[in-house]
């Protein structure tokens, strides 16, 4: 167990629908990034969160959104879902700024959409 | 800009050592690292390197960094059967950017080993 905790693991949904992905960072960590996992593009930086504010933003297309509440987990938002949003989404945490620890991963949620 | 590339693919054999490559474009990176992804699984990170150090060596993994040619290799030596995954070499921006500490990650080299 990694500490950081990613609910669900498994998301089966339809074309057109929305999806919320949830994260909860470490104890103690106060960034949050996000990332999506597919086979044709690896790992594509999302966006990141430091305590609640956002800091840093990847190739998110508009239709997906995320925030990070007072307690520090966050939340992914995709809406009108369409077949090649189907991937796997990793949260990942580390204490801010000076990430030279890295980060620590959750175990993702596969996302497939029908 | 930003882009870090890696070979798609490895294979070895068991007890010989494995060498994974990687380039970066940007030489302001700080930090440098490696992590792995084992199936089904996150990213663990295995080890990462300063940019003002040449080589890190922890247990069986050994990283050598050549700044001027911007780049980067894991050595695994007496590869194990048990270290077959993906492998990630990844950047951070952490100076090019003051709020943001966010890495950049090549594209993944599988490993495969064989008995």
């Amino acid at each position: 167990d990694s500490g950081v905790t990613q609910t669900p693991k498994h998301l089966i949904t339809a074309t057109g629908q929305r999806v919320t992905l949830r994260c909860s960072p470490r104890s103690g960590d106060l960034s949050v990034y996000w990332y999506q996992q597919s086979l044709d593009q690896g790992l594509q930086f999302l966006i990141q969160y430091y305590n609640g504010e956002e800091r840093a933003k990847g190739n998110i297309l508009e239709r997906f959104s995320a925030q990070q509440f007072p307690d520090l987990h966050s939340e992914l938002n995709l809406s009108s879902l369409e077949l090649g949003d189907s991937a796997l989404y990793f949260c990942a945490s580390s204490g801010g700024r000076g990430a030279y620890n890295g980060y620590t991963f959750g175990s993702g949620t596969r996302l497939t959409v029908v | 800009g930003e882009d870090v590339e890696q070979s798609l693919f490895l294979s070895v054999r068991e007890g010989d050592s494995s060498v994974i490559n990687c380039t970066y474009t940007d030489s302001s990176s700080t930090y440098l690292y490696w992590y792995k992804q084992e199936p089904g699984a996150g990213l663990q990170l295995l080890t990462y390197i300063f940019s003002n150090m040449d080589m890190k060596q922890d247990q069986r993994l050994t990283v050598l960094l050549n700044k001027k040619d911007k780049h980067l290799s894991l050595r695994i030596a007496d590869t194990q059967t048990g270290d077959s995954a993906i492998y990630f070499c990844a950047e951070s921006d952490a100076l090019r950017s003051y709020n943001t500490d966010k890495l950049i990650f090549g594209t993944g080299t599988r490993l495969q080993v064989f008995p």
